[in-house]
């Protein structure tokens, strides 16, 4: 079984400041990791992904999450909140190995950007 | 533009109609998903196509759902009498055989049942 915690559904965040959103997973084996993010009324569109080897990824928009097996954490991070950030992140955890691959999505952050 | 198209992208329907929704895939993606978001939640698998076999199916796929992928092409996900329950965005998404396990999504079509 796997699953996904993201902390706080919605974040406050200055122009300019650093945008972190949190994301704990839970998986029996090795996980894959992704960030989707999803703008009103529009489907999902990967971020960034972790499948093996480097543990920092660098991902579309300035985004970039580490890995951290010890932490089961994949935090997604941005130096600096612009306006356009404003929409709703997803955190998703899928299993290695044989199977469907299916994905398996935390309920989502949503940063408020402040002028 | 990911490639995957989703219809009709809304619709509104009352109770106890029957709904379908039709998904295209990128055309060299052989494995199919189709998920359910409600509000406030992140998307939730339903079931699962490799090809036209209809490999994996959710608790949440009630005897009142069903999918199809004839030919291993498009998908449709229909829903026999619906309930007002059944409002939500209904979310296909799309890979290759790789295992990546990276999905590309459709834009979605939203039910909303009076």
């Amino acid at each position: 079984a796997q699953s996904v915690t993201q902390l706080g559904s919605h974040v406050s965040v200055s122009e300019g400041a650093l945008v972190l959103l949190r994301c704990n997973y839970s998986s029996s084996v090795p996980p894959y990791l992704f960030w989707y993010v999803q703008y009103p009324n529009q489907g999902l569109q990967l971020l960034l992904k972790y499948t093996t080897g480097a543990t920092l990824v660098k991902g579309i928009n300035g985004f970039e999450a580490e890995f951290k097996k010890s932490e089961t954490s994949f935090h997604l991070t941005k130096p600096s909140a612009h306006m356009s950030d404003a929409a709703e992140y997803f955190c998703a955890v899928s299993s290695s190995g044989a199977g469907s691959y299916q994905l398996t999505f935390g309920k989502g952050t949503k940063p408020s950007v402040i002028p | 533009d990911t490639g995957v198209s989703q219809n009709p992208r809304h619709k509104i329907t009352k109770r106890g109609q029957n709904v379908t929704f039709r998904c295209d895939p990128i055309s060299e993606h052989n494995r199919l998903y189709w998920y359910r978001q409600t509000l406030g939640q992140g998307p939730e698998f339903l079931t699962y196509f490799q090809n036209e076999a209809q490999l994996e199916k959710s608790r949440l796929l009630s005897d009142r759902f069903s999918a199809e992928r004839p030919k291993g092409s498009f998908s449709t996900l229909e829903i026999q009498r619906t309930e007002q329950g059944d409002s939500a965005m209904y979310l296909c998404a799309t890979r290759t055989s790789g295992d990546t396990g990276e999905l590309f999504f459709g834009e979605g079509s939203r039910l909303t049942v009076l």
